[in-house]
C-alpha cells in the first residue's frame, strides 16, 4: 500500500539549532501536508503544499514540496522549547483526498 | 468558520463492551471525514475514511466499523471491545473536492481493560 516513510524517528537538540526532516515515498502524491502534535492533542495543520517544487514557510518553519512529487522537508530555523513534539508530514493521492500519514519525527529541544 | 467536534476525550470500557465514538463538523458541506487510530503517541493509522453520506471505506480488517448517517456526522462503534483496541482514536475532515489540507479534533483515549 500507499507509505510515506519519514526521517528522523527522533531528534535531540539544543535551543537555537535548526532543524530538518523530511518524507519519501514511493508514490507520486497531489499535495504535502506536515502537522504537529502535542501530547493528548489532536495534530494542528502547519503547512500546505499542492504544487511540484513549492516552497511555503510560516513563520521559522519552511517546507518544500519535492520536484518528484515524491517528496517534502520541512525546516525549522532558530528552535525554541515550544517547538517540542511530533511532526508528521502527510500525502494526498488521488481526488478521493485520502490522506496518508508518516511515522512522525519527535523532536526534543533542551533550553 | 469550519469546526470539528469529538467527543468524549478520555473513555474507560471493559472488555466485550460496545463502542461508540462520535464526530461532527461545522461550518462545511460534504466534507471527507476520516478516523485514525493512534498508539503509543506515534504513527496515524487511517481506519475508515468517508467522502459522503453512507460511503464507507475501511482500511484495515478489524474489530470496529464506522458510519455516517449524516453529512457532517462520523461514528466509530465497535460490538464487543478488545484489549488491542485501546489507543487515542481521531477524527479528521477535509474539504470534499480536490486535495486539501484535513483539520483533526481533540481525539479520544480509549482505554480497554
Amino acid at each position: 500500500g500507499q507509505q510515506l516513510n519519514q526521517s528522523p524517528q527522533s531528534m535531540f537538540i539544543q535551543e537555537g539549532e535548526d532543524v530538518s526532516m523530511n518524507c519519501t515515498s514511493s508514490s507520486i502524491f497531489n499535495t504535502w501536508l506536515w502537522y504537529k502534535q502535542d501530547p493528548g492533542e489532536g495534530p494542528v495543520l502547519l503547512i500546505a503544499l499542492y504544487k511540484a517544487g513549492e516552497l511555503t514557510s510560516n513563520g521559522r518553519l519552511t517546507a518544500q514540496f519535492g520536484i518528484t512529487r515524491k517528496d517534502s522537508f520541512l525546516n525549522i530555523s532558530a528552535s525554541i522549547p515550544s517547538d517540542v513534539g511530533i511532526y508528521f508530514c502527510a500525502g494526498i493521492r488521488g481526488q478521493g483526498g485520502k490522506l496518508i500519514f508518516g511515522q512522525g519525527t519527535e523532536l526534543s529541544v533542551k533550553p | 468558520s469550519q469546526t470539528i467536534h469529538q467527543w468524549p476525550a478520555t473513555l474507560v470500557q471493559p472488555v466485550g463492551s460496545p463502542l461508540s465514538l462520535e464526530c461532527t463538523v461545522e461550518g462545511t458541506s460534504n466534507p471527507n471525514l476520516y478516523w485514525y487510530r493512534q498508539a503509543a503517541g506515534r504513527g496515524l493509522q487511517l481506519l475508515f475514511y468517508s467522502v459522503g453520506i453512507g460511503q464507507i471505506s475501511s482500511e484495515v480488517p478489524q474489530n470496529l466499523s464506522a458510519s455516517r448517517p449524516q453529512d457532517r456526522q462520523f461514528i466509530l462503534s465497535s460490538k464487543k471491545l478488545l484489549l488491542s483496541d485501546s489507543g487515542f482514536y481521531l477524527c479528521a475532515w477535509s474539504g470534499g473536492k480536490g486535495n486539501t489540507e484535513a483539520f483533526f479534533g481533540q481525539g479520544t483515549r480509549l482505554t480497554v481493560v
